[in-house]
């Protein structure tokens, strides 16, 4: 059973257009849940950490919650810029390694 | 600005070959992590290490092993490439206390063939 889960797969939306991907997850003790960027062909890149339940980051266009089982990732307004892979990881109290799921495709049509 | 640098982009091995990859950080992070990318698998933990000379088996060890002899330097290596290991292998650091998240390279396209 996989730990986190990231829905919807693939997500099509027009310029200007928002919306919100989920990342649910099991863990026994969560120290940290994460979002990455990654562009085609790339590194993941560090978007945001949340630690505790009601915690919410900004930047930009986007922002992260965290409630106890789920987070979201809210996309104002985006742009074809924003065009990317999102992915969620989590990590346990007891380890120090990352658990990901498997990204939200995202694309931002003008 | 700081960086995880994988030494190759792009690499092409026969079956059996023994291949290294090589990645180096320049932030003197305690932790660094091998994983595999594949689609619809999504990253897949191979390896990861704490500190020199340390290493821990993450969820896909076989077929793969690891060496840590600098705090900066961090080497995979597949002891004899198979096409099942084609795939783009990235690399990550994270400082110490684990309560950070991971700073990743550009990534090595392998394709072993």
């Amino acid at each position: 059973e996989d730990q986190v889960t990231q829905s919807p797969e693939a997500l099509r939306l027009q310029e200007g257009e928002s919306s919100s991907l989920n990342c649910s997850y099991t863990v026994s003790g969560l120290r940290g849940l994460f979002w990455y960027r990654q562009d085609p062909g790339k590194g993941p890149e560090f978007l945001f950490t949340l630690y505790s339940a009601g915690e919410e980051k900004e930047k930009e266009r986007l922002k992260a919650t965290l409630t106890k089982k789920e987070s979201f990732l809210h996309i104002t307004a985006p742009k074809p810029e924003d065009s990317a892979t999102y992915l969620c990881a989590v990590q346990e109290n007891s380890g120090y390694a990352l658990n990901f799921g498997k990204g939200t495709s995202l694309l931002v049509t003008p | 600005d700081v960086k995880v640098t994988q030494s190759s982009r792009y690499l092409v091995k026969r079956t059996g070959e023994k291949v290294f990859l090589e990645c180096v950080q320049d932030m003197d992070h305690e932790n660094m992590f091998w994983y595999r990318q594949d689609p619809g698998l999504g990253l897949r933990l191979i390896y990861f290490s704490y500190d020199v000379k340390m290493k821990e088996k993450g969820d896909i060890p076989e077929g793969y092993s690891v060496s840590r002899e600098k705090k900066e330097r961090f080497s995979l290596i597949l002891e004899s490439a198979s096409t099942n290991q084609t795939s783009m292998y990235l690399c990550a650091s994270s400082p110490g206390g684990g309560d950070y998240g991971y700073t990743f390279g550009s990534g090595t396209r392998l394709t072993v063939v």
